[in-house]
């Protein structure tokens, strides 16, 4: 099965920098959805999208949905150290009740 | 409160033997998922069920098997087909015809093999 690509594959980061992430498809995507995985738990949902174009933000955080229908973004803003984690970005067409998931974005923040 | 409930937490596997992965929710969501993960990897999809008694096979199947006998109730079994059972097993569910394609997951299955 297909997965998305996401980049970076890794980040080290330090405590108050702004982090960006992206995830691209080969095929349109009518949702766009990005979660974050604490080690060892389940995915949590961070920010759901559904219109190309709209961007939305979640406290410190803001996702887009690319233009092309293919592409979203992820930035958070003032990272700190409980941002770390792996973020994933998993798209889905209308009438699909599958998501289809990105590689992952592992995080680590530095004091 | 509502959610999505994954037992046991740790589970190890003798060979040759089948273990079946408990995933339960209390959402009332009609559609139910599992994925695997391995290391440094995405989620990779093993079995989906979108209605009670019918369920169909995701980009993994082999060597997995499951049953939808309940709504709520939707476990996996790893059978001894399955030949390097070792990862994170995490089960999803989603809210049909909300136009929302959200899924929502457990807290996982960490199986090792003894």
């Amino acid at each position: 099965g297909q997965q998305l690509n996401q980049s970076p594959q890794s980040m080290f980061i330090q405590e108050g920098e702004d982090v960006s992430m992206n995830c691209t498809s080969s095929s349109i995507f009518n949702t766009w959805l990005w979660y974050k995985q604490d080690p060892g738990e389940g995915p949590v949902l961070l920010i759901a999208l559904y219109k190309a174009g709209e961007l939305t933000s979640n406290g410190r955080l803001t996702a887009q949905f690319g233009i092309t229908r293919k592409d979203s973004f992820l930035n958070i803003s003032a990272s700190i150290p409980s941002d770390v984690g792996i973020y994933f970005c998993a798209g889905s067409t209308g009438t699909a009740s599958k998501l289809t998931f990105g590689t992952g974005t592992r995080l680590q923040v530095t004091l | 409160d509502g959610g999505i409930t994954q037992s046991p937490k740790y589970l190890f596997r003798k060979e040759g033997q089948n273990v079946t992965l408990s995933c339960e929710q209390n959402l009332n969501h009609d559609a139910m998922y599992w994925y695997r993960q391995d290391p440094g990897q995405g989620l990779r999809l093993i079995y989906y069920s979108q209605i009670v008694n019918d369920f169909q096979k995701g980009d993994i199947a082999e060597g997995y098997s499951v049953s939808r006998e309940k709504k709520e109730s939707f476990p996996l079994t790893v059978t001894s087909a399955q030949k390097n059972p070792t990862a994170f097993y995490l089960c999803a569910s989603r809210a049909k015809g909300s136009g929302r394609n959200i899924q929502y997951f457990g807290a996982g299955t960490r199986l090792s093999v003894l």
